[in-house]
């Protein structure tokens, strides 16, 4: 059974067209989290939600941007992608802030042309 | 920073031998976790060990922690080509920061 679901699963953009990722859980959890990874790098966390609070990472750029529309959903959102920002972006989710195992998606590969 | 640095990178070892990784991080934790990431997937909680832990074992693997040298380490006794994958620790005060990763082969 799917828990963390992400879609799509590759998605191609082209340089500064906006693209919205998005994952779904059916976790009930009250953490949600985006991750950026980069090739045969460790993730880098962009931002999370506890619950409706956002929190967002200081070196994460402002071309990122979150929406956390209910518990279950969230979307990432890239304004303006440039040629950097193409990687694979996990969602994870857990229980509590910090403490927990996360329970992470596939990922979505983007990539931009 | 607090990530955590991984050795070694990459390791390549017969079916059947067994692998070691290690963790070293620089700051002090609540927990430390141990995830698995196969090529191109989303990451797998392997295991947890509190920060008042020294030795913890499941199935296959052996974690043991060292909060006076900052250091933990990763053990898959008797491995499968199964097993070949990335690992990653991640360490856990009040956010998540995942190590460096080590890239485990293993040869049938």
């Amino acid at each position: 059974d799917a828990m963390v679901i992400q879609n799509p699963r590759y998605q191609v953009t082209q340089f500064g067209k906006p693209v919205t990722l998005s994952c779904s859980q059916t976790l009930n959890h009250n953490v949600m989290y985006w991750y950026q990874q980069k090739s045969s790098q460790a993730p880098k966390l962009l931002f999370h939600y506890y619950d409706k609070d956002f929190n967002n990472e200081a070196d994460t750029p402002d071309n990122f941007q979150s929406r956390r529309p209910n518990t279950s959903f969230c979307f990432l959102d890239i304004r303006s992608p440039g040629l950097g920002d193409a990687a694979m972006y996990l969602c994870a989710t857990s229980m509590s802030t910090g403490l927990g195992e996360q329970y992470f998606g596939p990922g979505t590969r983007l990539t931009v042309t | 920073s607090q990530q955590g640095e991984e050795d070694p990178q990459a390791l390549s070892i017969q079916e059947g031998e067994n692998a070691t990784m290690n963790c070293s991080y620089k700051t002090s934790i609540n927990n430390l976790q141990w995830y698995r990431q196969n090529s191109g997937r989303g990451l797998v909680h392997l295991i947890l060990i509190r920060s008042n832990e020294r030795e913890k074992h499941s199935g296959r693997l052996r974690v043991t922690l060292d909060t006076s040298k900052k250091s933990s380490s990763l053990l898959i006794t008797a491995s499968r080509a199964a097993d070949t994958a990335s690992y990653f620790c991640a360490t856990i005060q009040n956010q998540f920061y995942f190590g460096t990763g080590t890239s485990l082969t293993v040869i049938p």
